[in-house]
């Protein structure tokens, strides 16, 4: 299993521009996650998912938009980017109801917006 | 809301010695659980253990241990006989499945392992 991948692994947006942040797991998990790290903190929930068709918002949806066509994928929609949202990314997927609840993360994406 | 809370911004042990991490936290939930991740340099998060908080047994994972006190909503880290691969961010995590399953993060604890 390649596990959890995110691509891409680094980007420089100008301020407006538009960009999707791509999210992908092998091990059939029906939760996935997006959260953000700024320097110094930790982690904040952007978006999850509890299933296929199935999203809500996290602590700090603002400024950003996901959808959930397929079990395996769970991309991350940035329509105006703004230097607020310069941060590292992470994609993370869970099971759900199981024995276990432990989150896999993915590699993260540094995204700075100039 | 749930939150947690790291006490703790930076920390440092002596190669081979033991250091604990602390973590609080604040719920009204009974049925949970908490984590502590590991964020190396290269910023992937790695889970270093977890525990639920029906269990009154602490949970235990090779050099990591936790202490984990539920009526003072406490959850610290013991890492023994401490290696430089340990020096990392420390995340304290709790997760309840009466919020969907969400996450919540505590603002991390920089450990140092001095050779």
């Amino acid at each position: 299993n390649a596990g959890v991948t995110q691509t891409p692994k680094f980007r420089i947006l100008k301020i407006g521009q538009s960009m999707t942040l791509q999210c992908a797991q092998d091990m059939n998990h029906n939760y996935m996650y997006w959260y953000r790290q700024d320097p110094g903190m930790g982690l904040k929930l952007i978006y999850y998912s509890v299933g296929a068709g199935i999203t809500d918002k996290g602590e700090v949806p603002n400024g950003y938009n996901v959808s959930r066509s397929t079990t395996e994928d769970f991309p991350l929609r940035l329509e105006l980017a703004a230097p607020s949202q310069t941060s590292v990314y992470f994609c993370a997927s869970s099971y759900t109801g199981g024995h276990t609840d432990t989150q896999y993360f993915g590699p993260g994406t540094r995204l700075t917006v100039l | 809301a749930q939150t947690v809370t790291q006490s703790q911004p930076e920390m440092s042990v002596q190669e081979a010695e033991t250091v604990t991490l602390s973590c609080t936290y604040d719920t009204s939930e009974n049925n949970y659980y908490l984590f502590w991740y590991k964020q190396p340099p290269s910023r992937q998060m790695i889970l270093v253990i977890r525990q639920e908080a029906y269990k009154q047994q602490n949970a235990t994972e090779n050099r990591f241990s936790v202490n984990f006190q539920k009526a003072a909503k406490s959850f610290s880290l013991k890492i023994s006989d401490s290696q430089l691969g340990d020096t990392a961010m420390y995340f304290c995590a709790f997760m309840s499945r009466n919020t969907g399953n969400q996450f919540y993060f505590g603002t991390g604890t920089s450990l140092t392992v001095i050779p």
